[in-house]
């Protein structure tokens, strides 16, 4: 079954410090992967994606994520925490043409 | 902010009852697919339109059904709503069948009672 995992339900980070947001997938065929975020009562934003090319994609917002074959995953950075940046956070992949598939979200706290 | 909109914002339903949710797509997009979220869990796709056909199906019973129409405005319509059809349920457009990015929309707050 093709699937997303974020193992961590919350990252804590201290403003200014680098973030890393963990996900792993789990796909037939090549991966087409997304990171998006959700605010209070908002809908979900798209940060970033990966469909082919350079491991690293940079994305919205100073987001980057590192796509690693080897390891299949797919980790959501940044080099310095904004306290805005303090959100859900979701991976997702996509399947056929038509769905993704997302994470359960990982909530980043980013402190002053 | 995506131009996708949707209505209502929320919504306060009894078990058996039916409802209906819009969504209005972004301007030159004609795909709209349709999620729906739980409390406390990442979006679970439902169903997707290209076209005004079903291009599309989650695991999701029959109860759930959507229209596209000629303007590629999307509803969602849930019959017989169970207590467990609470969630917020989420609209995404994009242009194509094959789209790379979904713009999603703020969501319809559902809560059935």
């Amino acid at each position: 079954a093709q699937s997303v995992a974020q193992p961590e339900d919350q990252v804590n980070v201290a403003e200014g410090n680098p973030l890393t947001v963990k996900c792993t997938y789990s796909v037939s065929g090549n991966p087409y992967l997304f990171w998006y975020v959700q605010y209070p009562n908002r809908g979900l934003q798209f940060l970033l994606k990966y469909i082919t090319g350079d491991n690293l994609v940079k994305g919205s917002y100073g987001f980057e994520a590192e796509f690693n074959k080897s390891q299949t995953s797919f980790h959501l950075k940044k080099p310095s925490a904004l306290v805005s940046d303090s959100a859900l956070y979701f991976c997702a992949v996509r399947v056929g043409t038509d769905k993704l598939i997302f994470g359960t979200g990982t909530r980043l706290q980013v402190f002053p | 902010e995506t131009g996708v909109t949707q209505s209502p914002t929320h919504l306060i339903k009894t078990r058996g009852q039916q409802v209906t949710l819009r969504c209005s797509s972004q301007s030159g997009h004609n795909t709209v697919s349709w999620y729906q979220q739980a409390l406390g869990q990442g979006p679970q796709f439902i169903f997707q339109y290209y076209r005004e056909e079903e291009n599309g199906r989650g695991n999701f019973p029959p109860r759930f059904s959507g229209l596209q129409f000629p303007n590629y405005s999307s509803e969602l319509n849930v019959n017989a709503l169970e207590l467990d059809d609470s969630a917020l349920y989420l609209c995404a457009s994009s242009f194509g069948q094959t789209s790379y990015e979904q713009y999603f929309g703020p969501g319809t707050r559902l809560t059935v009672t």
